[in-house]
């Protein structure tokens, strides 16, 4: 099983900054399949990035993911309140899929 | 529109059965893979299992195998999960999710969720 790691647990910032979201994994994730979800309280999660860094229609191009490997990065920039959030990375290149524990990006 | 539902969720005691459901709309639920994942109270989101478009093939998380079942009918365009021996740790929100139409474990969709509370 792949487990994958997220860093920092929580992160705040201001509107207007940039946030940086790291994703590690254990082993190397085969074809780069990597996804980010972001879920507001109460709220199901949202794809917004898919194969480490193909963006889902609809999504702002203000999300960006990049990596491969074993090291990825979902990048915010321009924050904005409505960023508030948790976001996860999640592998499916290989069986069982798996989420990282999460990232809160709060918003000062 | 494309829309999840999830039902079938709530209180039930350790050992027990439930069975959740998922009714699909708004696209062609026929041709999707389907997951089910779930996520404990305040924490992260834990895979629990997927389907192939016509049933054929499935997976399970390890803390589920042997007790949860997924399947489909794809002529009501709804998924399922039969959850047994229930027990304390299962209790979450469980989600459907679709997947792709080919393999690929992206989670496109969701539905709102639906709790299972495992507790005596």
């Amino acid at each position: 099983e792949i487990v994958l790691t997220q860093s920092p647990g929580t992160l705040s910032l201001s509107p207007g900054e940039r946030a940086t979201l790291s994703c590690w994994a254990s082993q190397s994730i085969s074809n780069n399949f990597l996804a980010w979800y972001q879920q507001t309280p109460g709220q199901a999660p949202r794809l917004l990035i898919y194969a480490a860094s193909s963006r889902t229609t609809g999504i702002t191009d203000r999300f960006s993911g990049s990596g491969s490997g074993t090291d990825f990065t979902l990048t915010i920039s321009r924050l904005e309140p409505e960023d508030s959030a948790v976001y996860y990375c999640q592998q499916y290149g290989s069986s069982p899929l798996t989420f990282g524990g999460g990232t809160k990006v709060e918003i000062k | 529109e494309v829309q999840l539902v999830e039902s079938g969720g709530g209180l039930i005691q350790p050992g027990g059965s439930l069975r959740l459901s998922c009714a699909a709309s708004g696209f062609t639920f026929s041709g999707y893979w389907m997951h089910w994942v779930r996520q404990a109270p305040g924490q992260g989101l834990v895979w629990v299992s997927y389907i192939n478009s016509d049933g054929s093939d499935t997976s399970y998380a390890d803390s589920v195998k042997g007790r949860f079942t997924i399947s489909r009918d794809n002529t009501k365009n709804t998924l399922y999960l039969q959850m047994k021996t229930l027990r304390v740790e299962d209790t979450a929100v469980y989600y459907c999710a679709r997947g792709s139409e080919a393999w690929s474990g992206e989670l496109w969709v969701w539905g709102q969720g639906t709790l299972v509370a495992v507790s005596s």
